[in-house]
């Protein structure tokens, strides 16, 4: 079983409106978790990381938050625009970086 | 800078055949990653080096040979491909292995089709 979980797999949102993508992990302890975006046809690019202490970081549009007692973090998207489309990726960082299957997030005009 | 690059960008093999993917980067980094990526699935790491001049195996490294050139350059080798081996492979680099300095940078890929 994957130690990082995410969910929905796909999503379909009108430009515009906002989003929010959820991951459940069962890695304990962890250093950090990060949310990667990645464009189709291209490697993934880190949006956002926060330490077990930190719930909430943000990055423009992008608000990712952590509660460390349910093992949950989500990721935000605010106003969403035709190039928010990409897979989104949760990533638990142990001594290994433990990566979510992610999120396919289209948006549509 | 152009980070970390990757050649080819696609790769069309035959079952048996053997090929050598490249991966070099230009940030200095000491860490440098190969994973690969399946529908559906999360990356999984195939081979990391953790410092030039060592190499260490990964989650899935069966049917996959890697050799750290220099600090620059991480190569991955298939001796013998099979279908299952059809993926897309990214390489990545880190300033270290451990947190708080391993954010990994990735390349842009290489998808491999293996018939």
């Amino acid at each position: 079983k994957n130690q990082v979980e995410q969910s929905p797999q796909s999503l379909i949102i009108l430009e515009g409106k906002n989003c929010t993508l959820q991951c459940n992990y069962t890695v304990s302890p962890f250093s950090n978790l990060r949310w990667y975006k990645q464009d189709t046809g291209r490697g993934p690019v880190s949006l956002t990381i926060m330490t077990f202490s930190e719930n909430t970081k943000s990055n423009g549009r992008y608000t990712a938050t952590l509660d460390a007692d349910t093992k949950q973090s989500s990721l935000h998207i605010t106003a969403s625009q035709l190039s928010d489309s990409a897979s989104y990726i949760c990533v638990v960082n142990d001594n290994d970086m433990r990566f979510g299957a992610g999120t396919r997030l289209t948006v549509k005009p | 800078n152009a980070g970390v690059t990757q050649t080819p960008k696609f790769q069309v093999l035959k079952t048996g055949q053997s090929m050598t993917l490249q991966c070099a980067q230009d940030m200095n980094h000491n860490s440098m990653y190969w994973y690969r990526q399946d529908p559906g699935m999360g990356l999984r790491l195939i081979y990391y080096s953790a410092s030039e001049g060592t190499t260490d195996k990964g989650e899935v490294p069966n049917g996959y040979n890697v050799s750290r050139l220099n600090k620059r350059e991480f190569s991955l080798r298939l001796e013998s491909a099979a279908p299952s081996q059809t993926s897309v492979y990214f390489c990545a680099s880190s300033e270290a292995r451990l947190p708080p300095r391993n954010e990994q940078f990735f390349g842009p890929g290489t998808r491999l089709t293996v018939l």
